[in-house]
């Protein structure tokens, strides 16, 4: 059974911390991990990763894919208030059967940047 | 980016009636179409795969006759919550893939269900 797990779950911080947040993720016929930030309604995207071991970066936040051990982190610097939210991530796969893709999201990690 | 569209943003309504929700792609054609399910503090829950002009995939769990998928169009896709009952109260959120951007999923901006 395809699992995808983050962790914390949880984390409260001080604004101007630094924060990582894990992915693990086994995920048969995998084809990419995204990242997504939710505050109140719709998640927004932050990132795709596809690659092993090229990290994407997005002014303070950052990301990187290890193929081999099957996770991803996602880096925030310089913690800010608005960086409160959900943090979730997301497996792409092929799904076995059908043939189609579909999505596999995470536990998501709550994030709460105290000023 | 593109643009899904989800309606109503929120709806009320009372235990034995059937809700109708509405998903649409913007500006691209989206052959499929995600509904997920999310609880209180948790994370998103895939339901079901729409796929146009086929019928939806459900995921293990999902009942297919009391969530109704169907995607007539390469734009729209609805999720039919039939015979409501209070446990079936949650947010509801659809996601589309827009062929010509890999790998991105776009998401609708939810509508959360209340039965009474």
């Amino acid at each position: 059974e395809d699992k995808v797990v983050q962790s914390p779950l949880s984390l409260v911080v001080h604004e101007g911390d630094t924060v990582t947040l894990n992915c693990s993720y086994e995920v048969t016929n995998f084809r990419s991990l995204l990242w997504y930030k939710q505050e109140k309604k719709a998640p927004t995207f932050l990132f795709m990763l596809t690659s092993s071991g090229i990290e994407k970066k997005s002014g303070r936040l950052s990301s990187i894919l290890d193929k081999k051990e099957l996770f991803s982190i996602l880096n925030i610097t310089a913690t800010q208030t608005g960086d409160s939210a959900i943090y979730l991530c997301a497996v792409g796969k092929r799904a076995t059967t059908s043939g189609t893709y579909k999505y596999i999201f995470g536990t998501g990690t709550r994030l709460k940047v105290l000023a | 980016g593109a643009v899904v569209s989800q309606h109503p943003s929120w709806v009320i309504c009372k235990s034995g009636t059937s809700v109708k929700i509405e998903c649409r792609s913007l500006d691209f054609q989206a052959t499929t179409m995600f509904w997920y399910r999310q609880f209180p503090k948790q994370s998103l829950m895939l339901m079901a795969t729409s796929n146009e002009g086929s019928k939806a995939t459900y995921e293990q769990g999902v009942e297919k006759d009391k969530f109704l998928i169907n995607h007539a169009s390469l734009t729209l896709s609805t999720l039919t919550v039939t015979s409501a009952h209070p446990e079936d109260s949650s947010f509801y959120i659809c996601s589309a893939r827009d062929p010509l951007v890999v790998g991105e999923l776009f998401f609708g901006e939810g509508s959360r269900l209340t039965v009474l």
